[in-house]
């Protein structure tokens, strides 16, 4: 199947700092990449859909001034979380999809720890 | 709308018996149905998917059945290994227009060696 992968695995940071996740398709062309959270013993929640060089859809109740997207390629979409705070310690996730597909395939995620 | 669970629904099988998961979707007009598979720390894995002018398919070792009568889904894995330990998850999404895909809350499947 699709590959995608995340960078990086974990991260852990202090609070107020930026964090930057990326999310790449090694073997296809992503037109559309998908950012999620996921808690602890939880489903995932879909953040954000990001098409390339198009601005991201952001679902209600996601910061878009905390949460930046970036899909400037076809293989590449980035995640910034911005001025973190304890509270946004998570696992990420992202997804792509191709032009052709309807599956979306997952990264293996990444664990914030906001300290 | 999407779904969040407090905890997570948790299926006991012995090893070598086969397991049923069950999933129940909420959008009427969702097309295409994916099952996933999570092992702890990492993302989701693809499984096998069923679009709605089936009700049956099937994959190595799993069979996805789908009844729209009553939105309801359902996973079966036969001779069930202990690699098969994991939360599973079940998506739904309208394939034409905004393809935005709704997760189920997971079922966490242990089996028992």
């Amino acid at each position: 199947g699709a590959v995608v992968s995340q960078h990086p695995s974990r991260v852990i940071c202090k609070s107020g700092t930026s964090v930057k996740i990326e999310c790449r398709s090694l073997d296809f062309q992503a037109t559309t990449m998908f950012w999620y959270r996921q808690f602890p013993k939880q489903s995932l929640m879909l953040m954000a859909t990001s098409n390339e060089g198009s601005k991201a859809t952001y679902e209600q109740g996601v910061e878009k001034d905390k949460f930046l997207i970036n899909h400037a390629s076809l293989t590449l979409s980035t995640l910034t979380v911005t001025s973190a705070h304890p509270e946004d310690s998570s696992f990420y996730i992202c997804s792509a999809r191709s032009r052709t597909g309807d599956t979306q395939y997952f990264g293996p995620g990444t664990r914030l720890t906001v300290l | 709308g999407e779904s969040v669970g407090l905890h997570l629904p948790t299926l006991s099988v012995q090893e070598g018996d086969n397991s049923i998961i069950n999933c129940a979707y909420s959008n009427s007009a969702s097309d295409y149905f994916i099952w996933y598979k999570q092992e702890s720390g990492k993302g989701p894995q693809f499984i096998i998917d069923i679009r709605s002018n089936m009700d049956k398919r099937q994959g190595q070792r799993v069979t996805v059945l789908l009844n729209k009568t009553v939105k309801h889904l359902s996973l079966q894995i036969a001779a069930t290994q202990p690699g098969d330990s994991a939360v599973y998850f079940c998506a739904e999404l309208k394939s034409r227009g905004y393809q935005k895909v709704t997760f189920g809350t997971g079922t966490k499947l242990q089996v028992i060696p």
